[in-house]
């Protein structure tokens, strides 16, 4: 079957760099996109790869090895506004989108 | 700004009766287009594809006959959720994609609630 793994909750403070990783299985691999979700509102796009290496865009930086079937999502300089769930997803062989079950990020002051 | 416009954002209606969420791109023609769920605090759940022009894929376990989709137009498509009860009670979120490889730009959501 098809499966993408991210941990369910983390928490980091302010100002600080956190990782969250996702590691998937699927029947083929067409990208990896990132989203950000606060609750209550619907996703937002982050970050789209396609080939290994690492993307950066601003303060949020993506990473994907494909042969280790494994993405993680870098944020730096965390702000308060940045506590929310990040969601891991990849399209299939048939371009079909498998989600994670999402990561919910706790920020401290 | 949104490249994806879905309406109501919230609706409240009672047990029986029928709602109807609308999902319009801007500014770009979808002939596909993705209807979601979400409980409280679980991921999305992807409920059907909705297709221009015909019909709907349902995934497994949505019932075809209450959740009506109608993608009558490259712009807009339409969830029907009919004769609702309680358990209804979730936030549907329309997505589209502007073209292949590119990331599903999702409407606000809708929040509704069967009383």
């Amino acid at each position: 079957g098809q499966n993408i793994d991210q941990p369910t909750e983390m928490t980091a403070t302010e100002g600080a760099i956190v990782q969250i990783n996702c590691t998937y299985q699927t029947s083929g691999f067409n990208g990896l996109f990132w989203y950000q979700q606060h609750a209550g509102e619907a996703p937002t796009f982050l970050s789209y790869n396609v080939l290994d290496g690492l993307e950066e865009k601003g303060r949020f930086s993506s990473f994907l090895s494909r042969s280790k079937g494994y993405s993680y999502l870098l944020l730096k300089e965390l702000q308060m506004k940045d506590s929310a769930s990040y969601l891991c997803a990849v399209k299939d062989s048939n371009y079909q989108l498998i989600w994670g079950a999402g990561t919910k990020l706790i920020i401290k002051p | 700004g949104a490249v994806v416009s879905q309406h109501p954002s919230r609706v409240i209606c009672k047990s029986g009766t029928s709602v109807k969420i609308e999902c319009r791109s801007l500014d770009f023609q979808a002939t596909t287009m993705f209807w979601y769920r979400q409980f409280p605090k679980q991921s999305l759940m992807l409920m059907a594809t909705s297709n221009e022009g015909s019909k709907a894929t349902y995934e497994q376990g949505v019932e075809k006959d209450k959740f009506l989709i109608n993608h009558a137009s490259l712009t807009l498509s339409t969830l029907t959720v009919t004769s609702a009860h309680p358990e209804d009670s979730s936030f549907y979120i329309c997505s589209a994609p502007q073209g292949d490889g590119s990331p599903l730009h999702f409407g606000n959501g809708t929040r509704l609630t069967v009383t």
